[in-house]
């Protein structure tokens, strides 16, 4: 199956810091990413889409400038916590959909990097 | 609005007995339903999915899930639990042209020996 990767798997960063994680589909090019975000025991929330070439698509609630999304390639869309605090300490998931397909794709997720603010 | 719920927080199961997950939905449109598997600090893994077609769909690891229209449901269901099935599973559903999921808040299944 379709597979992708995230790095770090985690990270522990100093409050004030920015942190970057990177999304990668291995073994398909992706034409849309999705980062959520999940803590702990409660379900994942979407935090932003992102289109390769185009800006990202955030939700409701979610601050573009802290949480800052690129998506250059079909294979890599990267999200940057900026001035991180401990708040934003969570684990962050990414998903891609394989580009292509029709409406009947499949989301495949990444393992997830945990991010600790100090 | 598109929506989903889970209405357990654990369900607990004997090792070879069968066992079931709910879900249930809400969607203006036709729904495309998903279950995924969520082993301890790992991300998702996709079990199966319900765009269209036959309401009994089969997926990995011996799990199937039947999408009823009527009763808005799509309750995941396997013969013969093991105890390594004990994990978190997730419900999730997307309403098109939309591509984002929505998930539930997640059920605990727990196996035991």
């Amino acid at each position: 199956g379709a597979v992708v990767s995230q790095h770090p798997s985690w990270v522990i960063c100093k409050s004030g810091t920015s942190v970057k994680i990177e999304c990668r589909s291995l073994d398909f090019q992706a034409t849309t990413m999705f980062w959520y975000r999940q803590f702990p025991k409660q379900s994942l929330m979407l935090m932003a889409t992102s289109n390769e070439g185009s800006k990202a698509t955030y939700e409701q609630g979610v601050e573009k400038d802290k949480f800052l999304i690129n998506h250059a390639s079909l294979t890599l869309s990267t999200l940057t916590v900026t001035s991180a605090h401990p708040e934003d300490s969570s684990f962050y998931i990414c998903s891609a959909r394989e580009a292509g397909t029709s409406g009947l794709d499949t989301q495949y997720f990444g393992p997830g990097t945990r991010l600790t603010v100090l | 609005a598109q929506s989903v719920a889970q209405p357990e927080d654990q369900v607990n199961v004997a090792e070879g007995n069968p066992l079931t997950v709910k879900c249930t939905y809400s969607v203006s449109g036709n729904p495309y339903l998903f279950w995924y598997v969520q082993y301890p600090n790992r991300g998702l893994q996709f079990l199966l999915k319900y765009i269209t077609g036959d309401n009994l769909v089969k997926g990995s690891y011996g799990f199937e899930a039947e999408f009823n229209k009527s009763q808005t449901s799509f309750h995941l269901k396997k013969p013969s639990a093991l105890v390594s099935d004990s994990a978190l599973y997730f419900c999730a559903v997307r309403e098109p042209p939309g591509y984002a999921l929505n998930f539930g808040k997640g059920t605990s299944l727990l196996v035991t020996p």
